[in-house]
């Protein structure tokens, strides 16, 4: 079946450093989409990308979809500790269920 | 945005017993609701879609007769965990898709906790 891996599972950074987390699928998607998931709680739509080599941007944050549309990737310039979560990717191939990524957990240290 | 509702938002139980989670989506009709599940630290495992009308569509490994789904109404999906056992203590979380006006989003409920003692 599809899979979805994120790497890194882990990632600890200094307030203000960059951040980056990458997301492959096994197979092509028809979009992908992000969530960012805080202790205790539920996953939070950020963002859907569906065309290829599709950029979009949230203040801090950059979404990338890949040219074969099957990895995505989350930059986060000068963390805050506001950022403090897992973030996942969730790959859409259009059998109308997602398919998550194992999630980036980001800490930042102030 | 849409909203998606899930009740009750956490739940303890002794084992054996059977507990209903109930999914709704407040602004919008769902023809399909997905059941997924969260152990500690790790990601969101789709369980089974749900769809109104017709029988739940399970993934592999998940049981059927485990976990019933009943999707009675455009707006309203039920999971219950029969027989419930410590190891089903999870997150259970539902989504439903808006296809309305195109936009095709999936929105999220909060989640259930379910702790089996």
């Amino acid at each position: 079946g599809q899979q979805v891996m994120q790497i890194p599972q882990y990632q600890h950074v200094q307030e203000g450093e960059d951040f980056t987390t990458y997301c492959n699928s096994s197979t092509t998607l028809s979009n992908i989409q992000w969530y960012k998931q805080r202790p205790g709680g539920h996953p939070v739509f950020l963002i859907q990308l569906v065309k290829s080599g599709e950029v979009k941007k949230q203040k801090r944050l950059t979404f990338q979809f890949g040219e074969a549309k099957k990895n995505s990737s989350l930059h986060i310039t000068a963390t805050q500790t506001t950022d403090v979560g897992t973030y996942f990717c969730a790959g859409d191939t259009g059998r109308r269920a997602l398919t998550f990524g194992s999630g980036t957990r980001l800490q930042v240290q102030p | 945005g849409a909203v998606v509702s899930q009740h009750p938002s956490w739940v303890i139980c002794k084992s054996g017993t059977s507990v209903k989670i109930e999914c709704r989506s407040l602004d919008f009709q769902a023809t399909t609701m997905f059941w997924y599940r969260q152990f500690p630290k790790q990601s969101l495992m789709l369980m089974a879609t749900s769809n109104e009308g017709s029988k739940a569509t399970y993934e592999q490994g998940v049981e059927k007769d485990k976990f019933l789904i009943n999707h009675a109404s455009l707006t309203l999906s039920t999971l219950t965990v029969t027989s419930a056992h410590p190891e089903d203590s999870s997150f259970y979380i539902c989504s439903a898709r808006d296809f309305g006006a195109g936009t095709d989003t999936q929105y999220f409920g909060p989640g259930t906790r379910l702790t089996v003692l």
